[in-house]
C-alpha cells in the first residue's frame, strides 16, 4: 500500500518569516495530494489540495508544489501568522477511489512572536 | 447541517470492556471511516465503507469491527478494549468522485486503563 513520510516533525520559524513542510509517497498510481490542519484539540480540516495534472497552486499565503517525477510534494506558508501554529498532515490517495486517505505523521508548526 | 456528528466525546474503559463508538453524516456522503490518531503517528486508517452495505480493512483494522446501519450512519465496536486502543478516534466522510475532501467528526478521546 501506498507510504506518505513527512518531514520535519516540528518547525518552529519566527513570525513573518516562511515554512516549508515536505512529504514523499511510494505509490506512483496515487494522484490527490491533500494538506490538513489541525489546531489543538481540534478536528483536521482541509487546507488546500493538488492533483498529479498540476505543478503548484496557491491560495493566498499558501501554496503546494508536485514533484511527480521525485514522488515529492511540499506546503509552503509565507508570511507566517500566530494563527498559522498547528499541526500539518500531508496526505496521498488514487483519487476518485473510496479506499481513504495515507496520511503523513505530521508537522508541528510552531510559530515564534 | 451539522456534518459529521461523532459520540461519545470522551470515554474511559476498563481493559476488556466493550464499547461502540457511533457516527452519523448529514451530508448525503456515499463513503465513510474511522482513523485513529496516535501522537507522533498521524491518522491511520481502521475500517471504512465506500457505499451503503460494504466494508473494508484499513491499515489497523486488528480489535475492532464496524457496521454501515445506513447511508447516513457508521458504527465502530471494540468487542474487548485493550490499553493498545487508548488513542483519538475520528469519523470522516466524503464523496467519491466529487473530490476527495475528507470531513472529519469532533473526535472521541478514548482511554483504557
Amino acid at each position: 500500500g501506498e507510504n506518505v513520510e513527512q518531514h520535519p516533525s516540528t518547525l518552529s520559524v519566527q513570525e513573518g518569516d516562511s515554512a516549508v513542510i515536505k512529504c514523499t509517497y511510494s505509490d506512483s498510481a496515487s494522484n490527490y495530494f491533500p494538506w490538513y490542519k489541525q489546531e489543538l484539540g481540534k478536528r483536521p480540516q482541509l487546507i488546500i489540495d493538488i492533483r498529479s495534472n498540476v505543478g503548484e497552486k496557491k491560495d493566498q499565503r499558501i501554496a503546494v508544489t508536485l514533484n511527480k517525477t521525485a514522488k515529492h510534494f511540499s506546503l509552503h506558508i509565507t508570511e507566517t501568522q500566530p494563527e498559522d501554529s498547528a499541526v500539518y498532515f500531508c496526505a496521498a490517495s488514487i483519487g476518485g477511489g473510496a479506499d481513504g486517505l495515507t496520511f503523513g505523521k505530521g508537522t508541528h508548526l510552531i510559530i515564534q512572536p | 447541517n451539522a456534518g459529521v456528528t461523532q459520540t461519545p466525546k470522551f470515554q474511559v474503559l476498563k481493559t476488556g470492556q466493550s464499547m461502540t463508538l457511533q457516527c452519523a453524516q448529514d451530508m448525503n456522503h456515499n463513503s465513510m471511516y474511522w482513523y485513529r490518531q496516535d501522537p507522533g503517528m498521524g491518522l491511520r486508517l481502521i475500517y471504512y465503507s465506500a457505499s451503503e452495505g460494504t466494508t473494508d480493512k484499513g491499515e489497523v483494522p486488528n480489535g475492532y469491527n464496524v457496521s454501515r446501519l445506513n447511508k447516513r450512519e457508521f458504527s465502530l465496536r471494540l468487542e474487548s478494549a485493550a490499553p493498545s486502543q487508548t488513542s483519538v478516534y475520528f469519523c470522516a466522510s466524503s464523496e467519491p468522485g466529487m473530490g476527495e475532501k475528507l470531513f472529519f467528526g469532533s473526535g472521541t478521546q478514548l482511554s483504557v486503563l
